[in-house]
């Protein structure tokens, strides 16, 4: 199975910071990645597919970058609703893995 | 608008069954894939399993291998998760989740999720 990591697994952060969230993969995924951003007792949403290519009504702030084993989520400019658990997920072959999860709060 | 409305959890007895099902709406069903992702409260994202748009795809997480049983009625709207030899280390909320490819990749819809609890 390919295994999913995830750093960091928590981070303090202002309003206005730029934040970066890194998953690596155990073995090669191409583009096979998505992001995913969840908040408590929600249901997860959709940022990323395809490892950079933004869901549609996700804010801009928003971006994925990465191939083969290294990839992150960045946010620009984090926002008071960013608040959040953030998951990376491997599609490239079953069974498809989620990543351990950075949970990103208030500084 | 997309919805997934989950049914079927509540308390399950060690080694019997459950049967989880997933009612779509809102979006042409038989076109794509659909995925269950369970998560203990508290806890990370486990995705559990997937199936293509014409169930010739099918994927399962390890742990549930041999139990699990996914399905789907195209013609009904509807996911299914059949679950045996239901274990404790199974209570999760399980959520139905659909993709926006007839293969599965990484899903983009999701219902509120139904919890599943197994104690005896």
């Amino acid at each position: 199975d390919i295994q999913m990591t995830q750093s960091p697994s928590s981070l303090s952060a202002s309003v206005g910071d730029r934040v970066t969230i890194t998953c690596r993969a155990s073995q090669g995924i191409r583009n096979e990645l998505g992001w995913y951003q969840q908040k408590p007792g929600k249901a997860p949403k959709r940022l990323i597919y395809a490892a950079s290519n933004l869901q549609s009504g996700v804010p801009s702030r928003f971006s994925g970058s990465g191939s083969g084993t290294e990839f992150t989520l960045t946010i620009s400019s984090l926002q008071p609703e960013d608040f959040a658990t953030y998951y990376c997920l491997q599609h490239n072959t079953y069974p498809f893995t989620f990543g351990p999860g950075t949970k990103v709060d208030i500084k | 608008e997309v919805q997934l409305v989950e049914s079927g959890g509540g308390l399950g007895q060690p080694g019997g069954s459950l049967r989880l099902s997933c009612a779509a709406s809102g979006f042409i069903f038989e076109d794509y894939a659909m995925h269950w992702v369970r998560q203990v409260p508290g806890k990370g994202l486990e995705w559990v399993s997937g199936i293509g748009h014409n169930s010739r795809s099918v994927g399962y997480v390890d742990s549930v291998k041999g139990r699990f049983t996914i399905s789907r009625d195209n013609a009904k709207n509807s996911l299914y998760l059949q679950m045996n030899n239901l274990r404790t280390e199974d209570t999760a909320l399980y959520y139905c989740a659909g993709d926006t490819r007839s293969w599965p990749e990484s899903p983009a819809y999701w219902g509120q999720g139904t919890l599943v609890t197994v104690s005896s």
